[in-house]
């Protein structure tokens, strides 16, 4: 069976540290992965998702980026992090292939900002 | 971006009884739906998914999908407080690919 893993799952950072989250899917090949923020409060936003290798799409503009640099993993950094960065970050994985697929998620990593 | 309305809640349901959620979605040609729900503190779990007009059920969980209306549903039969949570609809996006989007989600309280 899948299984995703994402760590750490609390993180206190400092303004203007770096960041790097990363998650890693075991059971499947070639999946789609994500990483979606969310809020206190609020609904999921999407921030990155990557149907391949090296293929990586931006949905919001900001202080953050992502990489893939296994089929299975995930990477999600920031070289400065700001207050607004605090949330919850979640990565998920979908088989690949056609659209349509639901997402798994990994538990979260709750990130801090001070 | 397309657009996954949910009412925010709080809903507030009385233990044993049946538990109504909504969502409307704007894109006409979105083909899958899914159901997810959210404890507090912790991340979203697939409860169901429906790709076809009409009823779907999963033992107390029946999922509803009028794409004429472009409207899609969940019932919980017998509430049970453990049912207690946000409840995301998430649809897909046919622009681009492969992205779910998801509504605000509706938070569901069962009392004893």
């Amino acid at each position: 069976s899948q299984t995703i893993h994402q760590w750490p799952a609390t993180l206190v950072q400092p303004v203007g540290s770096p960041l790097s989250l990363e998650c890693t899917v075991e059971g499947t090949s070639n999946p789609n992965l994500y990483w979606y923020r969310q809020a206190a409060g609020r609904g999921l936003q999407l921030l990155f998702y990557s149907v391949g290798i090296g293929q990586i799409s931006s949905e919001v503009p900001q202080n953050l980026s992502a990489s893939r640099p296994q089929d299975r993993q995930f990477i999600l950094s920031s070289k400065k992090l700001l207050l607004s960065d605090s949330g919850f970050y979640l990565c998920a994985w979908s088989v690949g292939g056609p659209v349509g697929s639901p997402l798994h998620f990994g538990n979260g990593t709750r990130l801090t900002v001070t | 971006q397309k657009e996954v309305e949910q009412n925010s809640g709080p809903l507030s349901v009385p233990e044993g009884a049946i538990a109504s959620l909504n969502c409307t979605y704007s894109d006409r040609g979105s083909q899958s739906f899914f159901w997810y729900r959210q404890y507090s503190g912790k991340s979203p779990e697939l409860i169901m998914s429906i790709y076809s007009n009409g009823d779907k059920e999963d033992g107390r969980f029946t999922a509803q999908l009028n794409k004429a209306s472009q409207y899609v549903s969940l019932l919980i039969r017998d509430s049970q407080p453990s049912d207690s949570a946000t409840y995301l609809c998430a649809v897909y996006e046919l622009q681009g690919a492969q992205k779910l989007v998801f509504g605000q989600g509706t938070r569901l309280t069962i009392n004893p």
